[in-house]
């Protein structure tokens, strides 16, 4: 059965980085995309940016440009997405998210909780 | 980039209820259109996707209309597993998501 796997939950200060991982099992890693998707608490779900693990194409959501940066391992079935300078806005559950052209975001991994405080 | 409206934000029912969910988007997005249930502290879940396709296990009290524009999610009658906050996503250039609509007990 298809899973998707993320890291633990982090606690970082204003500026540092966070790298979340989202290891895939139960299909061919290299045949879909992975979305990353995060909510801030109490708030709605907000797309970050896609990465296609078949060649490491990417896209990301405007406000985040220059601040993301979406990899894959396709050794291991890992995606990562990396969040620099943080700040306490960034504070949100990020989940990750298999990708299809015909059908979205159809399996979700469980979230990882980044907590940004001084 | 595409923008997406949902309506209403909070709606109140009880089980038993017909409840409907309007969703609009910002320029034609033909039917590229997907529906999702999230409950609290759970990743969402998709229920719908190309507008009125039911995804896999889903039950078929929920149901999908529209293309274009202007898009609704349908559940025939409510039950108790409900209630939740759902959520309509573009996916015709990239990704947005709608605000929400919160599914209440009245």
């Amino acid at each position: 059965q298809v899973q998707l796997v993320q890291s633990g939950a982090e606690v970082k200060k204003p500026g540092a980085s966070v790298k979340v991982s989202c290891k895939a099992s139960g299909y061919t890693f290299t045949s879909y995309g992975i979305s990353w998707v995060r909510q801030a608490p109490g708030q709605g779900l907000e797309w970050m940016g896609w990465i296609s693990a078949y060649n490491g194409n990417t896209n990301y959501a405007q406000k985040l440009q220059g601040r993301v940066t979406m990899t894959t391992d396709t050794s291991t079935s890992t995606a990562y997405m990396e969040l620099r300078s943080l700040r306490s806005d960034d504070t949100a559950v990020y989940y990750c998210a298999r990708v299809t052209a015909m059908v979205p975001f159809g399996y979700w991994g469980q979230g990882t909780l980044v907590t940004v405080s001084s | 980039d595409i923008q997406m409206t949902q309506s209403p934000s909070t709606l109140s029912a009880s089980v038993g209820d017909r409840v409907t969910i309007t969703c609009r988007a910002s320029q034609s997005i033909s039917s590229w259109l997907a529906w999702y249930q999230q409950k609290p502290g759970k990743a969402p879940k998709l229920l719908i996707y190309k507008a009125s396709s039911l995804e896999s296990g889903v039950p078929s009290r929920f149901s999908g209309s529209g293309s274009g524009t202007e898009f609704t999610l349908t559940i025939s009658s409510l039950q108790p597993d409900d209630f939740a906050t759902y959520y309509c996503q573009q996916y015709n250039s990239f990704w947005t998501f709608g605000q929400g609509t919160k599914v209440e007990i009245k």
